[in-house]
């Protein structure tokens, strides 16, 4: 699977947007680009993934690049409970071993 | 459904002792796994299962030993805990590849 390389922290504005960048420079063709999540010492919430193309759901966007080779993730409204480390991890299926790396510190500030 | 659940939520043992954590899912997911996460680090893969009476090994199995009788089920047995294996302990499953997984609370564990 290829790597990732993430900011160690970032900061937001409660209220406003979150945009999480990630590296995958690597990655090849039949993988696919997944984000989770994990508030304080919960178990990861899945939040979105994507092969190509923009997808958007009730959660987040996430926007690749068209070489594949980055994504940023976008919270539109991020509000306290926002805050959290937020992983970007690139597998291929079948698959279904997940490789987390150690994530992005995201804190949104009132 | 209950989702997910792991017991115990904590767990202290000795050096030496043996114990199983228990792993359970009610979706009828094939895709279980066990992971390891460590102060300050992501999670680690440290077996997996794609279905009942088939287990495969992730990035840091020894010490470890998992069996899948049931779909349900996926416990993870250390075998003679060391103060290496203090962690917590998460265990996740999916409906099937390419899908998105499900996280248990995770268990505390501390080796004395």
């Amino acid at each position: 699977d290829a790597k990732t390389t993430q900011p160690t922290s970032m900061d937001c504005a409660e209220g406003r947007a979150a945009n999480l960048p990630c590296n995958h420079s690597t990655i090849s063709g039949n993988e696919y680009v997944y984000w989770y999540r994990q508030i304080h010492s919960q178990g990861p919430q899945y939040i979105i993934h994507g092969l190509k193309n923009n997808e958007t759901n009730e959660m987040a966007s996430l926007i690749i690049t068209e070489d594949r080779k980055s994504s940023t993730l976008i919270l539109p409204h991020a509000t306290l409970r926002d805050t959290a480390v937020y992983y970007c991890i690139v597998r291929a299926a079948p698959y279904n071993d997940m490789r987390f790396g150690a994530g992005t510190r995201l804190t949104v500030k009132p | 459904n209950a989702g997910v659940t792991q017991t115990p939520k904590f767990q202290v043992l000795k050096t030496g002792q043996s114990m199983t954590l228990q792993c359970a899912q009610d979706m009828n997911h094939e895709y279980m796994s066990w992971y390891r996460q460590d102060p300050g680090m992501g999670l680690r893969l440290i077996h997996y299962s794609v279905g009942a009476g088939i287990t495969d090994q992730g990035e840091v199995p020894n010490g470890y030993n998992v069996s899948r009788s049931t779909t349900e089920d996926f416990p993870l047995r250390l075998l003679s805990a060391a103060p290496s294996q203090t962690s917590v302990y998460f265990c996740a499953s999916s409906r099937n590849e390419g899908n998105e997984q499900f996280f248990g609370p995770g268990t505390r564990l501390t080796v004395l």
